[in-house]
């Protein structure tokens, strides 16, 4: 268990359709860090927040937008989603006295 | 700007073979080093680190040495087994300063080994 949480597991909706997903970095860790991965894209970086500010972008479309809060958790918002926005997104956190990046479980999004 | 190079998949071994996955980086600063493990279905974990030059990290049998030299962390092990197999990735971090770590993954390699 890394100590990072994300809900939901899994999401299923439909095109045109917005969601949200959650994040609970680690205790202590001051950055979270948001990824796609789909089959043919890879591991997609898409944005960084390092205690409640924007640090750092990726590919992160227009469509998405994320924020990270006073308690640290973040979340992750896509909206008018399509069919190609189906894919595994991870958070991950990082700060303390590592420097590794710890990953969350992934929320399975899947657009139909 | 940053950047990590991995040797592309996929990579298909017998059980007990040896495994060699390449890695490259290019970096302003004075980075760590790091190989992630993804198995079927999981997220990523950290397999191991190096933090400085000349720095081995190693973990279940694996090992990657930290070469300023020719800027590389290839990932090795001995002798590899069936649960062995996963996506392996190659990641660097730079601390920024009140930025928190930025990281660099490599695309990815994706191992195979059958009995």
């Amino acid at each position: 268990d890394s100590g990072v949480t994300q809900t939901p597991k899994h999401l299923i909706t439909a095109t045109g359709q917005r969601v949200t997903l959650r994040c609970s970095p680690r205790s202590g860790d001051l950055s979270v860090y948001w990824y796609q991965q789909s089959l043919d894209q890879g591991l997609q970086f898409l944005i960084q927040y390092y205690n409640g500010e924007e640090r750092a972008k990726g590919n992160i479309l227009e469509r998405f937008s994320a924020q990270q809060f006073p308690d640290l958790h973040s979340e992750l918002n896509l909206s008018s989603l399509e069919l190609g926005d189906s894919a595994l997104y991870f958070c991950a956190s990082s700060g303390g006295t590592d420097n590794e990046q710890f990953f969350g479980p992934g929320t399975r999004l899947t657009v139909l | 700007g940053d950047s990590v190079t991995q040797m592309e998949g996929p990579v298909t071994l017998s059980e007990e073979a040896f495994l060699t996955i390449n890695c490259t980086y290019t970096a302003t600063g004075y980075p760590s080093l790091f190989w992630y493990v993804q198995y079927p279905g999981e997220g990523l974990q950290l397999l191991l680190k190096a933090t400085k030059a000349d720095d081995k990290g190693s973990n279940k049998g694996f090992e990657a040495t930290y070469r300023k030299e020719t800027t590389s962390f290839h990932l090795e092990k001995g002798s590899v087994q069936v649960s062995d197999s996963a996506v392996y990735f190659c990641a660097l971090s730079d601390r920024g300063k009140d930025t928190g770590n930025q990281f660099y993954f490599g695309t990815g390699t994706s191992l195979t080994v059958i009995p």
